[in-house]
């Protein structure tokens, strides 16, 4: 039982470039969740979907695209990558109540 | 969304029982009240939650007040590996919105 996977888990981008996270969960869960943590601080919600083919912004979604396609992936974009968006990134999934699962992050730097 | 107010820190021994308080006034009859943890350089794990009642799993025990403006979450015997920060969530399932507050860093002393 793999639960949420997370590709990839290390990735140096340029400022400019463009690049896609996938999130990947094998629980049949309707949610899904990204969230950004930066040094010392807590997790902030950038987007979540309640379903497949559907999103919502969270705390954070300035910069940032996602799409729901299928109900195991959920994936999120940066068009245009900048300094600003160096963080641990993180995607979970759940049921809607009860335990969220937890990818082991991916993290992202921008030079 | 509803908030919830943590302290920033606190600090236990070894082997001692831990009660990590969380405030949360403006609850809403709909919202569960969670419990998740984030070890250093790991992604947050579950640890409990509940909605009126309290509860008890193998990790935690969750206590809620009666009029649910608070909530306890109890480590009965902390062990070095419980050093983490902690994270009280009210979430309310239709709203799919899970947001992380600050939490409370627990450090454990042997």
């Amino acid at each position: 039982n793999a639960g949420v996977t997370q590709t990839p888990k290390f990735r140096v981008l340029k400022t400019g470039q463009s690049m896609t996270l996938l999130c990947a969960q094998d629980m049949n869960h309707e949610y899904m969740y990204w969230y950004r943590q930066d040094p010392g601080m807590g997790l902030r919600l950038i987007h979540y979907s309640v379903g497949e083919g559907t999103t919502a912004k969270g705390e954070v979604p300035d910069g940032y695209n996602v799409s729901r396609l299928k109900k195991q992936n959920f994936l999120l974009g940066l068009e245009s990558a900048a300094p600003s968006q160096t963080s641990v990134y993180f995607c979970a999934s759940n049921r809607g109540i009860g335990e969220a699962f937890f990818g082991q992050g991916t993290r992202l730097t921008v030079v | 969304d509803a908030k919830t107010t943590q302290p920033n820190s606190m600090e236990s021994n070894e082997e001692e029982p831990v009660h990590l308080p969380c405030n949360h006034s403006t609850i809403s009859g709909t919202d569960y009240i969670h419990w998740y943890r984030q070890l250093p350089s790991q992604g947050p794990e579950y640890v409990i939650h509940g909605l009126t009642s309290n509860v008890n799993n193998r990790m935690a025990s969750l206590a809620i007040a009666e009029d649910r403006k608070s909530s306890t979450l109890i480590l009965h015997r902390a062990t070095l590996r419980d050093a983490a920060v902690y994270y009280c969530i009210l979430h309310g399932g239709s709203q799919g919105n899970l947001i992380f507050g600050k939490g409370t860093k627990l450090s454990v002393k042997p």
